[in-house]
């Protein structure tokens, strides 16, 4: 089975902290993903990554960055968190592939409380 | 701007019954059409799935059915049961192959009275 693991469930952090999210999937998945998900917005990319050292901003990446230095592990970096960065985070994986059906697999999410 | 439009945003269905979550979009360029469903305190998992060339796709008690034309998408649960209560995302791809990224609806929240 296909498991993306993210570090935290819950966190809670300050306004003007740094904040960092974890992301590890163990499928050897070229491409990962960072979204929020917020009631009546459904999930927002906010980056993604294809490969190592790899990133492409998603649609809202404001506020936002992310490395990915291993093939496993993507992390999203909240630079000076702000209270409308309260959410839930989801990452997901995904292999490369030409046609197919390129299934995300998600993580179980982090849901930031930012005060 | 809201590239998939997903409605409605809550459906309450009586067990037994049929539930129909409807998506459309504009972008002509999407390829892949999935439906997401999640359960609380859970990620999203994928259900099922369809490409623009095939009208409907059947899995179990789940149905897409896919209209090119109008730039719809719907997804149709048969018989619907307790169980499948949960948020549903539909969603579309866009991009080239190794830099696909998704579009996601609002999401609806289905809930099947028992």
């Amino acid at each position: 089975d296909v498991k993306v693991t993210q570090s935290s469930r819950y966190l809670v952090k300050r306004t003007g902290e740094k904040v960092f999210l974890e992301c590890v999937q163990d499928m050897d998945h070229e491409n990962m993903f960072w979204y929020r998900q917020d009631p009546g917005l459904g999930l927002r990319l906010i980056y993604f990554s294809y490969d190592v050292k790899m990133k492409e901003k998603g649609d809202i990446p404001e506020g936002y960055s992310v490395s990915r230095e291993k093939k496993e592990r993507f992390s999203l970096i909240l630079e000076s968190a702000s209270t409308n960065q309260t959410s839930m985070y989801l990452c997901a994986s995904s292999k490369i592939g030409t046609g197919g059906g390129h299934t995300q697999y998600f993580g179980p999410g982090t849901r930031l409380t930012v005060l | 701007q809201q590239q998939v439009k997903q409605s409605p945003q809550s459906l309450i269905v009586q067990k037994g019954g049929i539930s129909i979550i409807n998506c459309a979009y504009e972008n002509t360029a999407f390829d892949y059409f999935p439906w997401y469903q999640q359960f609380p305190g859970k990620g999203p998992a994928l259900l099922i799935a369809i490409r623009p060339d095939v009208s409907e796709k059947k899995e179990g008690r789940f149905t897409i059915s896919f209209n090119k034309s109008a730039k719809q998408f719907s997804l149709h649960i048969m018989d619907s049961q307790p169980g499948d209560s949960a948020t549903y995302f539909c969603a579309a791809r866009e991009g080239t192959s190794g830099t696909y990224k998704y579009i996601f609806g609002t999401g609806t929240r289905l809930k099947v009275l028992a």
